[in-house]
């Protein structure tokens, strides 16, 4: 079964600072992939989703991530913090085979520091 | 903008009640959905619904649960007789098209806590 993994439930930088958040999935064949982000007492957001595309994706807020398929990673980074970019961050896949289901991984929690 | 809404924000119920949850989709929305998170755990899928029936749904959708789209604008999932295990936060998703053409919009969810 296809599954994503997450490491680091918790993830602290500075303000400015590179934020990478990372995420590995098992998968037999290139899913789709996406990143989902809830503020405090919202809902999950899309930030971006890679569907076989290009293999670096942009998304809102200035997050990017790259899909590597030798790593079967999909990371998201941002150059720079922001303190408005505290959140827990999901990384998510559809399996393959027409499938209309997200699988989620477990959360990261970014906390943004002065 | 438009956004999925889901009433109430917290929900706390005695063991072996009857909850329904509520969500309105986004109104032309096609494909919904009812996802859970159990406190400290991953956000796990339960269940889609298109054109007026279950599309598919989890090992964790089982008879105590059943979803129904009432009224052509909400969309609710009831729990029978709920368990402890119960306790959760219970997300209402819905999209336009499939999850993977489309973005899926996600409501801010209903916090479930079975006492």
């Amino acid at each position: 079964a296809q599954s994503v993994t997450q490491l680091g439930s918790h993830v602290s930088v500075s303000e400015g600072a590179l934020v990478l958040l990372r995420c590995n999935y098992s998968s037999s064949v290139p899913p789709y992939l996406f990143w989902y982000v809830q503020y405090p007492n919202q809902g999950l957001q899309l930030l971006l989703k890679y569907t076989s595309a290009a293999t670096l994706v942009k998304g809102i807020n200035g997050f990017e991530a790259e899909f590597k398929k030798s790593e079967t990673s999909f990371h998201l980074t941002k150059p720079s913090a922001h303190m408005s970019d505290a959140a827990e961050y999901f990384c998510a896949v559809t399996p393959s085979g027409g499938y209309n289901k997200l699988i989620f991984g477990a959360g990261t929690r970014l906390a943004v520091h002065p | 903008e438009p956004e999925v809404t889901q009433t109430p924000s917290h929900q706390v119920t005695q063991m072996g009640q009857e909850v329904i949850l509520r969500c309105v989709p986004i109104s032309n929305h096609l494909y919904f959905y009812w996802y859970r998170q159990i406190l400290g755990q991953k956000v796990e899928f339960l269940v889609s619904f298109y054109n007026n029936e279950i599309s598919e749904k989890s090992e964790i959708f089982d008879d105590q649960f059943s979803v129904e789209r009432p009224d052509g604008s909400n969309f609710t999932l009831k729990i029978r007789s709920t368990k402890l295990e119960d306790s959760a936060m219970y997300f209402c998703a819905s999209s336009e098209f499939q999850v993977s053409n489309t973005e899926a919009f996600f409501g801010q969810g209903t916090r479930l806590t079975v006492v």
